[in-house]
């Protein structure tokens, strides 16, 4: 059964820090991957889309990297700031069930003025 | 251009109730899901459909019942609450291209007292 594990739980870092979220999953059998970020009391907004044989994709300050093999990945933002404040969420399309997602339990990000 | 809507935003139900929660989608998405998010859970599949008039279980489809007679939206039905129902349920979408992204509606808190 494939399972999504993001650490930490939870980050806080001073305003223009560079950092990195981590995700790992357990089956490396992936169509793709995805990474949201979701506002308190609201939905989920999708960031970034890493196809199987992709290695990184980038969106403005975001760059989200895709180790296969090795059931991991990377969200890193540059320049942070206190909007970027938020969970961030990670989730693994498995090959085969293809229509379902597989959801980590998030990185709640708080970015400090 | 709405994206994904849910209605309602917010419900209290007591325990033995039936409600049904509407999820509407403008953007011609042949796939439609439902999930639940509860604290420390992560976001979890409850039903799922890959076009007009079909529908499939997810991971926690039990006491949940799902109808999708029209393309655009897909209805989640509690036929009788139970206080384990409560919780943020999400309505998402996808087009069934390569990628199957998915574009997540605002959510819809439940409470059954």
């Amino acid at each position: 059964k494939q399972e999504v594990t993001q650490i930490p739980a939870a980050l806080s870092v001073p305003e223009g820090e560079n950092l990195v979220l981590n995700c790992s999953f357990t089956d490396s059998a992936i169509y793709n991957l995805q990474w949201f970020r979701q506002d308190p009391g609201k939905g989920l907004t999708s960031l970034l889309l890493i196809q199987s044989s992709q290695r990184e994709q980038t969106s403005g300050r975001l760059n989200a990297s895709l180790d296969k093999s090795s059931g991991r990945s990377t969200l890193y933002i540059a320049a942070s700031q206190p909007g970027d404040s938020a969970t961030y969420l990670c989730a693994v399309r498995p090959e085969g069930g293809s229509e379902k997602l597989v959801f980590g339990k998030g990185t709640k990000l708080t970015v400090n003025p | 251009n709405a994206g994904v809507t849910q209605t309602p935003k917010f419900r209290v139900l007591k325990t033995g109730q039936s409600m049904t929660l509407l999820c509407a989608q403008d953007m011609n998405h042949e796939y439609m899901y439902w999930y639940r998010q509860d604290p420390g859970m992560g976001l979890r599949l409850i039903h799922y459909s890959v076009g007009e008039g079909t529908t499939a279980k997810g991971e926690v489809p039990d006491g949940y019942n799902v109808s999708r007679l029209k393309k655009q939206n897909f209805l989640l039905g509690l036929e009788s609450a139970a206080p384990s129902q409560t919780s943020v349920y999400f309505c998402a979408s996808s087009y069934p291209d390569t990628s199957l992204e998915q574009y997540f509606g605002p959510g819809t808190r439940l409470t059954v007292t």
